[in-house]
């Protein structure tokens, strides 16, 4: 079946460095990826939608700045957290859109800005 | 701002129960979906199902859907431990939005 394989699963970075997070769809190809992020215990909130060769759309109150999004590929969408801070520590996932299939999502990444 | 309401936040149940979920969304849908997370993990897909259709079944799992409620609810039967998880509902509209979940808890 379709598979989207995000890395890392997990990261720990300094305040202030950047942290890029990829997301490849193996076996499809996916023109519109979705970014999301979750808090402990709570719901997927969508960040931005990433669509191939386009720039990305974001949802209201995210820095387009903060979180550069690239999908430079049918497959590979990435996810760039610029100059961390700690309040960006989360667990931010990737989906690709598959028709009648629903979305299939990465397993996510869990990032820890120290 | 979250489309789909999960009710109720949190359930606990014994093994072999059955457990149901609901979810109520606010605008038109071209269909939801129902997803389940583990702890720390991504989410998998468990059923769509169309706005023009009522009821599905997959395995034990049984999703209703009433537009004109809009609302949705996942039946999954003879519960295992294994079902611990949370459940999403995600409606898909032009873009697919998450309800808060139901964390489901099976004791054995």
């Amino acid at each position: 079946g379709a598979v989207v394989s995000q890395h890392p699963s997990w990261v720990i970075c300094k305040s202030g460095t950047s942290v890029k997070i990829e997301c490849r769809s193996l076996d499809f190809q996916a023109t519109t990826m979705f970014w999301y992020r979750q808090f402990p215990k709570q719901s997927l909130m969508l960040m931005a939608t990433s669509n191939e060769g386009s720039k990305a759309t974001y949802e209201q109150g995210v820095e387009k700045d903060k979180f550069l999004i690239n999908h430079a590929s049918l497959t590979l969408s990435t996810l760039t957290v610029t100059s961390a801070h700690p309040e960006d520590s989360s667990f931010y996932i990737c989906s690709a859109a598959r028709g009648d299939y629903g979305y299939t999502f990465g397993s996510g990444t869990r990032l820890t800005v120290v | 701002s979250q489309q789909g309401e999960e009710d109720p936040q949190a359930l606990s149940i014994q093994e072999g129960e059955n457990a149901t979920m609901n979810c109520s969304y606010k605008t038109s849908i071209n269909n939801l979906q129902w997803y389940r997370q583990n702890s720390g993990r991504g989410l998998v897909h468990l059923i769509l199902i169309r706005s023009n259709e009522r009821e599905k079944h997959s395995g034990r799992l049984r999703v209703t859907l009433d537009t004109s409620k809009k609302s949705s609810s996942l039946l999954i039967t003879a519960s295992r431990a294994a079902d611990t998880a949370s459940y999403f509902c995600a409606t898909d509209g032009q873009k697919l939005v998450f309800g808060q979940g139901t964390r489901l808890t099976i004791n054995p």
